[in-house]
């Protein structure tokens, strides 16, 4: 079973605060994600990677950058944080194999409030 | 562009009811399409998935048809139990694409 952990789990901020949400996996995967969920709307894709370095452009980026320093490590930065980014953060890996067809393994969470 | 539709927001069901949950999808692509669920404190995680038009997916009593010429992949169980109370996500990704596309979820509540 894939493991992927988050931290912080609950992280309160103030508006135009510098946050960092983090995501380590321990199962070799290459692709890893950023999804924010929101009643209403679901899961949405923030930003993505296939591997070490790589950054890909997800649905909802606007406001968020990230990093995939190591294939095991992925950041979610908000750096000027607003109200409005308020959610329920998730982290979600994956291998990468036969592509189209793989599960996605997903974090606990993080849950932001920015005040 | 690339989406997927789920209209029910809430289902409210009581035990050993049949249990159907709407979902539709559409993009230019050959897409897998899939079923997340979320119980209360955790992360989604697979419930099943379906690769191929036409062909059934099924887990825990869940089955789903991957309906190419509708473009549906309706989740449905004949009997409900308390234990499957959670959000449900349909969910589709395309063949050439890295990345899953998801619905806005359906919460299942069971009264006992």
């Amino acid at each position: 079973e894939a493991a992927v952990t988050q931290s912080p789990r609950n992280k309160v901020t103030v508006t135009g605060g510098n946050v960092t949400l983090s995501c380590r996996q321990t199962n070799s995967h290459n692709y890893m994600y950023w999804y924010r969920q929101d009643t209403g709307h679901g899961l949405r894709l923030i930003h993505y990677s296939y591997g070490a370095g790589n950054l890909q452009i997800g649905d909802v980026p606007d406001g968020y950058k990230a990093t995939r320093t190591t294939q095991e490590d992925f950041f979610l930065l908000l750096e000027l944080a607003s109200p409005s980014q308020t959610s329920l953060y998730f982290c979600a890996s994956s291998d990468g194999q036969g592509r189209g067809q793989n599960t996605l393994y997903f974090g606990a969470g993080t849950r932001l409030s920015v005040l | 562009g690339d989406s997927v539709i789920q209209m029910q927001g809430q289902v409210t069901l009581s035990e050993n009811d049949f249990l159907f949950i709407n979902c539709t999808y559409s993009t230019t692509g050959y897409p897998t399409l899939f079923w997340y669920v979320q119980y209360s404190g955790e992360g989604p995680q697979l419930l099943l998935q379906v690769t191929t038009a036409n062909n059934k997916g099924s887990s825990r009593g869940f089955e789903a048809t991957y309906d190419k010429g509708t473009t549906s992949f309706h989740l449905q169980k004949t009997s409900v139990q308390e234990i499957d109370s959670a959000v449900y996500y349909c969910a589709m990704r395309d063949y050439n694409q890295g990345k899953l596309i998801f619905g806005q979820g359906t919460k299942l509540s069971i009264k006992p």
